[in-house]
């Protein structure tokens, strides 16, 4: 069975520095996307970034960019330039050829000013 | 806005009653998920759907839960008989993965279930 762990329940970091989120993840499968979905305080959740496993290239949304490694199974999230908006749970998610979404148990991320 | 739709976000109700929630997608995307989520976790897969047709149930989705898409547009979820430990929130999804973009679900707002 695929499984996902987030091993940082919660992080607090400054406003506009970097910050980079752990998830790691389990599966037999070759074939599978990797995601990471924000869901704000009392907001809906809305995906940051989507990697496939066949591609190589990292996937880079503006501020934030993984660090996919294949090999380790393991998928970080990194946002740079962190801001106030980005406080909210982050999920790191799995899904392979039968389009079910396995998440994580989530990173509390706060902003500081 | 043509985003996900959920009614109601809320809902209080009394152990052992029914409650039913119903699921608008987005109007070209063919599958639709219903996932609970319970506080302090990541949702958990229930079921989807491709256009009218069930795929797929978790084995979460005990025989009180059931779950229609009629006529492959909006869908209801209807939980028989409620526990207190049905409290949660439920979260519908839908996508298209012909589009291009495969995984990639589009979330509602959820409906928070509070069993009393």
């Amino acid at each position: 069975a695929q499984t996902v762990t987030q091993s940082q329940p919660e992080m607090s970091v400054q406003e506009a520095e970097t910050v980079t989120l752990s998830c790691t993840y389990d599966t037999s499968e070759n074939n599978y996307y990797l995601f990471w979905y924000k869901q704000p305080p009392s907001r809906q959740m809305i995906l940051v970034i989507r990697q496939e496993a066949y591609k190589q290239q990292n996937a880079t949304e503006n501020r934030f960019s993984v660090n996919f490694q294949k090999a380790a199974k393991s998928f970080s999230l990194k946002i740079s330039d962190s801001q106030l908006g980005d406080t909210a749970m982050y999920f790191c998610a799995f899904m392979n050829r039968d389009d079910k979404i396995i998440f994580g148990k989530g990173t509390r991320l706060h902003i500081l000013p | 806005d043509t985003g996900v739709s959920q009614d109601p976000r809320h809902k209080i109700t009394k152990r052992g009653q029914n409650v039913t929630f119903r699921c608008d997608p987005i109007s070209e995307h063919n599958r639709l998920y219903w996932y609970r989520q319970t506080l302090g976790q990541g949702p958990e897969f229930l079921t989807y759907f491709q256009n009218e047709a069930q795929l797929e149930k978790s084995r979460l989705l005990s025989d009180r839960f059931s779950a229609e898409r009629p006529k492959g547009s909006f869908s209801t979820l209807e939980i028989q008989r409620t526990e207190q430990g049905d409290s949660a929130m439920y979260l519908c999804a839908s996508s298209s993965p012909e589009a291009g973009r495969a995984g990639e679900q589009y979330f509602g707002p959820g409906t928070r279930l509070t069993v009393t």
